[in-house]
């Protein structure tokens, strides 16, 4: 199993440009989520997806977009990529959405506006 | 609303040396659950333990311990005799069932250097 692929695993962007973030799991799982890692504030939600068709926002949405067409897939897209974007991106898939069970995290993007 | 707070940005020790990571949490739900991720330099996170607000027992996993207290709303992790290997950054999360639907909050994250 590969778990959580997350691609690419780096990307340097200019100010302005658009860019897609893939997210794929391969254990049938509900939830898929999408987070940002800035240093000293953990975690942050950026969008969520509790099934294929389904998802919202979470904390930090604006500059964003998602879309859920299969259970497998979970893409993030940056429309206009702005120096604030610059972080460690984070995708992660849970069994359902419902419960306590762990979520599995991929390897993270490390994404750069220039 | 749901928050985690880690209030030790950064811990260093030695080895050998025992070391506790706070977490406390607010929450208003009921039923709520709470994880600990450990990042490596590598930068994965992997997921360590998860309790739910229904079993305050502690638990102890070879060197690792975790306390639960809801009467003070933490959720403590306890390194005994640490390795340079234990180096990374440790994380607190919290989901809560009711009011925070599928969200997971987490803490600022603790780094936890581990000398030689």
């Amino acid at each position: 199993n590969a778990g959580v692929t997350q691609t690419p695993k780096f990307q340097v962007l200019k100010t302005g440009q658009s860019m897609t973030l893939q997210c794929a799991q391969d254990m049938n799982h509900e939830y898929m989520s999408w987070y940002r890692q800035d240093p000293g504030m953990g975690l942050r939600l950026i969008h969520y997806s509790v099934g294929a068709g389904i998802t919202d926002q979470g904390e930090v949405p604006n500059g964003y977009n998602v879309s859920r067409s299969t259970t497998e897939d979970f893409p993030l897209r940056l429309l206009s990529a702005a120096p604030s974007q610059t972080s460690v991106y984070f995708c992660a898939s849970q069994r359902v959405w419902t419960g306590g069970q762990p979520q599995h995290f991929g390897d993270g993007t490390r994404l750069s506006i220039l | 609303a749901q928050k985690v707070t880690q209030a030790q940005t950064e811990i260093s020790v030695v080895e050998k040396e025992d070391v506790t990571l706070d977490c406390v949490y607010e929450t208003r739900d009921t039923t709520y659950y709470l994880f600990w991720y450990k990042q490596p330099p590598s930068g994965e996170l992997v997921f360590l333990i998860r309790r739910n607000s229904f079993d305050e027992q502690n638990e102890i996993s070879g060197r690792y311990s975790w306390n639960f207290q809801k009467s003070t709303s933490s959720f403590n992790f306890t390194i005994t005799a640490s390795q340079v290997v234990d180096s990374a950054v440790y994380f607190c999360a919290l989901k809560g069932e009711e009011t925070s639907g599928s969200r997971l909050t987490f803490g600022e994250g603790t780094q936890l250097t581990v000398n030689p």
